[in-house]
């Protein structure tokens, strides 16, 4: 079956900086979403983006399906971005698969 | 996000007892979903319903039963389950694209 793969596994950045979270996937998807886990383990939609560029206040993603990779961007980070943040693609009908995360802890 | 519910958000359970799992959404969607994610592990789709039907069995034991009487409530019931079965069981919804998930019951079998 199709692989996700997410790096870095770990991430920890001092307040104000910036980074860059990678999700490469081993075959064509029909969708792909960012999510954020919170401490207490509740996931919050980030981004649904197939293909392109989105942005929303200081995230922003890029897609390019045809190299089969997401890219997610936090500029200026703040102690509340961290938690783990997870790339998921779906492939025919349903069948949802999530990568293993990558955990950010962001420093005061 | 307060769209998907879950009840309870704590449960501790024996290997011998019955309990299900409630998972309702208010969004008006059609598909839901039941994850498993147990610690050091990606989350792990187990079940998919769309309009009342199951369209995706990712190879569940079958001490796992879900239920599904309408497009907004979900049930998992649970027996005669194991300790490796401890783990945060999350349910989402969807129409269409994106998936929408509820705060998750944190599950432990003594």
């Amino acid at each position: 079956g199709i692989q996700v793969e997410q790096s870095p596994p770990d991430l920890i950045l001092q307040e104000g900086a910036n980074s860059t979270l990678r999700c490469n996937f081993s075959d064509s998807v029909n969708n792909l979403q960012w999510f954020h886990q919170n401490p207490w383990g509740q996931l919050i939609n980030l981004f649904y983006i197939p293909s392109g560029t989105k942005q929303n206040g200081r995230l922003s993603a890029t897609t390019v399906a045809t190299e089969r990779y997401s890219l997610l961007y936090i500029s200026s980070s703040q102690t509340t971005d961290s938690g783990v943040y997870f790339c998921a693609v779906v492939t025919g009908g349903f069948k949802t698969i999530f990568g293993a995360g990558t955990r950010l802890f962001v420093k005061a | 996000e307060t769209g998907v519910t879950q009840t309870p958000r704590h449960l501790v359970m024996g290997m011998t007892n019955k309990k299900s799992l409630k998972c309702e959404q208010h969004l008006g969607h059609n598909a839901m979903y039941w994850y498993k994610q147990s610690a050091k592990k990606p989350l792990e789709l187990m079940f998919v319903y769309n309009f009342k039907e199951q369209t995706e069995n990712n190879s569940v034991p079958s001490r796992f039963s879900p239920e599904c009487p309408n497009s907004s409530h979900l049930f998992l019931h649970l027996h005669t389950l194991q300790p490796e079965d401890s783990a945060l069981y999350l349910c989402a919804s969807s129409q269409e694209n994106t998936q929408y998930f509820g705060p998750g019951t944190r599950l432990t079998v003594l």
